[in-house]
């Protein structure tokens, strides 16, 4: 399967700030990749889909403004959570296709855990 | 759209005793199917999948899955569980048609007792 980081793993933020993070693929190149988010003890909710080199896709519900992807490169996609609340405090988990043509399994990032103050 | 339930919230079972978490699906379209297994504060790891062909998928860990289409159901199994399989298990699914989005259960947390 492929390799995904994230960085950082967990952050703590002051509420009106914003945070930024790395969702990179260390060993194939990703034309596309997914943005989740995991209150506690919830399943993944699809925040988004991001395509390198063009704009995200987001899922309804989810505010464009608020989360900002870009996904500038075929190795690194970034989620920036822009003036942060308590209430954006959760797990956030990208994931990849592979290197596969035929696009069928997702490979996961190990989560990056945001708490906001 | 896709979607899968996962009845079961929790399933405490003793070591080495066998398994089953349940998966049922709902699709309109042809399917590829997952079970994943997310320990805590971790991301999720791929333990098997079913995309096509034999209707029973061998994963990691000792772990196995069938799929049975006319009860659109996907039920996770282990012959004899180990302690170090405690953990939160999604299973998920997607439509074959491209787009790949994989819409999640709501999880089974299996714990393992001695």
């Amino acid at each position: 399967g492929a390799v995904v980081s994230q960085h950082p793993s967990w952050v703590i933020c002051k509420s009106g700030t914003s945070v930024k993070i790395e969702c990179r693929s260390l060993d194939f190149q990703a034309t596309t990749m997914f943005w989740y988010r995991q209150f506690p003890k919830q399943s993944l909710m699809l925040m988004a889909t991001s395509n390198e080199g063009s704009k995200a896709t987001y899922e309804q519900g989810v505010e464009k403004d608020k989360f900002l992807i870009n996904h500038a490169s075929l190795t690194l996609s970034t989620l920036t959570v822009t003036s942060a609340h308590p209430e954006d405090s959760s797990f956030y988990i990208c994931s990849q296709n592979g290197a596969s043509s035929v696009i069928d399994t997702q490979y996961f990032g190990p989560g990056t855990r945001l708490t906001v103050l | 759209a896709q979607s899968v339930t996962q009845l079961d919230s929790q399933v405490p079972v003793f070591e080495e005793a066998p398994v089953e978490l349940r998966c049922n699906y709902s699709s309109s379209v042809s399917v590829y199917l997952f079970w994943y297994v997310q320990y805590p504060n971790q991301g999720l790891q791929l333990l098997l999948k079913y995309l096509s062909g034999s209707t029973l998928v061998k994963g990691i860990n000792g772990f196995e899955a069938e799929f049975n289409k006319s009860q659109t159901s996907f039920h996770l199994r282990k012959p004899s569980v180990h302690i170090s399989d405690t953990a939160e298990y999604f299973c998920a699914v997607s439509g074959t048609g491209g787009g790949n989005k994989l819409a999640f259960g709501t999880g089974t947390q299996l714990k393992v007792e001695l």
